[in-house]
């Protein structure tokens, strides 16, 4: 019974490269979900999956971000020309269903980026 | 647009004390409010659900209250440790599982 893990648990990058953070949530969960987290500040929402389909987009903050399920299990974010305001923790999260708001989201450790 | 509020950012207090976490949050419609706890340099971990139609929820010497149409939730911890200390997020969810959290507030309990 793994919980959700994220790799690599720390990135250092320089502006303006590519970088790809990946998410492995708990066998069997359906939603997966992105959050990014600014240091002092709670979580933000980015991006929710339900299977292998973005069902809320809402919160990438412009096109150089982009995430993919392409199976439905692993999820891959993605964030081209990096700035250094994309320092953060980027928390990804699964729960069973997604589609009962009731449900509990289990969190990863996060993967902590830093753009130089 | 749902804005979650924490008061206080920094809390510190010696250890056995009760103590109280607020949370605010500007849109009632809410599903589910959550609080959770994240030691520093981990993840989030969950801590108490109370669904839209529940006013409290306990375990063991976490309690936490909802009253929805004011738009506030306590987080109540009975007897602090100092392994009681971390940061403690309070999470709003509306009719889809993407939630909205507040800036946390971080406990340190003094032995």
């Amino acid at each position: 019974g793994a919980g959700v893990s994220q790799t690599p648990s720390n990135k250092v990058t320089e502006k303006g490269k590519y970088v790809e953070l990946r998410c492995d949530p708990i066998s069997g969960h359906t939603a997966l979900y992105w959050y990014r987290q600014s240091l002092g500040q709670g979580p933000e929402f980015l991006i929710y999956f339900q299977g292998t389909g973005a069902a809320d987009d809402s919160g990438l903050p412009n096109d150089r971000f982009f995430a993919v399920r392409p199976e439905g299990s692993v999820s891959t974010l993605k964030i081209q020309r990096t700035e250094r305001g994309d320092s953060a923790v980027y928390l990804c999260a699964s729960s069973l269903k997604g589609t009962v708001p009731q449900e509990t989201q289990y969190f990863g450790p996060g993967t902590r980026l830093l753009v130089l | 647009k749902q804005e979650v509020t924490q008061i206080p950012a920094a809390l510190s207090v010696p250890e056995g004390e009760n103590l109280v976490l607020n949370c605010s949050f500007t849109d009632s419609a809410i599903y589910n409010l959550q609080w959770f706890r994240q030691d520093p340099g981990k993840g989030l971990t969950s801590l108490l659900l109370i669904q839209s139609s529940q006013r409290e929820q306990t375990s063991g010497r976490l309690n936490a209250s909802l009253d929805k149409s004011s738009g506030r939730s306590t987080l109540y911890i009975a007897a602090s440790q100092p392994g009681d200390s971390a940061t403690y997020l309070c999470a709003v969810s509306g009719n889809t599982g993407k939630l909205i959290f507040g800036q946390g507030t971080t406990l340190q309990v003094k032995p």
